[in-house]
């Protein structure tokens, strides 16, 4: 059974911060691993990512794949009070039927 | 907006009761995906239905059923409820029949049993 393992859990931080988010993946046949924000209600994505596409930047967003250490990180620099959500990772297989999300983190950044 | 309506957006209910959750995809969309949030959880994948067809199933209760209609919205039915069947509920969908891409949710339905 896929698996999606997310740390920390929770992240208090301060406007300006950098901080990093991590995922793990155990997965047959991988495809893909998305990450999404989600704030109050549905989840919204930010980031695919597969062998062929193992890096992406949108403004202060990052994130990377490392296929070798199956694993991923999100990383947002100079934190931002809207930056605030639980942040969701999550990986499909070959067959594409579904995606496996970790639990998430929850970041919240203070003023 | 993602283009995926979902409703009811609140619910509550009593244990032992049946309700219904209704999805309408993106327009063109052909998969639906249904999954639960709750607390302790995360987002659970219960079902999958692509052109009117369950594609894949997760875990789902035997309590819980769902189907897509030919104008492709769905349906998910939760019966016999209990206390722990409390979460938030979330529609997504996608055009292919697997993910190849994001997947586009819906605000969810927040069912809560008494």
């Amino acid at each position: 059974e896929d698996k999606v393992v997310q740390s920390p859990l929770s992240l208090v931080v301060h406007e300006g911060d950098t901080v990093t988010l991590n995922c793990s993946y155990e997965v047959t046949n991988f495809r893909s691993l998305l990450w999404y924000k989600q704030e109050k209600k549905a989840p919204t994505f930010l980031f695919m990512l597969t062998s062929s596409g193992i890096e992406k930047k949108s403004g202060r967003l990052s994130s990377i794949l490392d296929k070798k250490e199956l694993s991923s990180i999100l990383n947002i620099t100079a934190t931002q009070t809207g930056d605030s959500a639980i942040y969701l990772c999550a990986v499909t297989e070959t067959s594409g039927s579904r995606l496996t999300f970790g639990e998430g983190t929850q970041l919240t950044v203070n003023p | 907006d993602s283009g995926v309506t979902q409703t009811p957006k609140h619910l509550i209910t009593a244990t032992g009761q049946r309700v219904t959750l209704r999805c309408s995809p993106r327009s063109g969309d052909l998969s639906v995906y249904w999954y639960q949030q709750s607390l302790d959880q995360g987002l659970q994948f219960l079902i999958q239905y692509y052109n009117g067809e369950e594609r894949a199933k997760g875990n789902i209760l035997e309590r819980f059923s769902a189907q897509q209609f030919p104008d492709l919205h769905s349906e998910l039915n939760l019966s016999s409820l209990e206390l722990g069947d409390s979460a938030l509920y979330f529609c997504a969908s996608s055009g292919g029949a697997g993910v190849s891409g994001e997947l586009f949710f819906g605000e969810g339905s927040r069912l809560t049993v008494l």
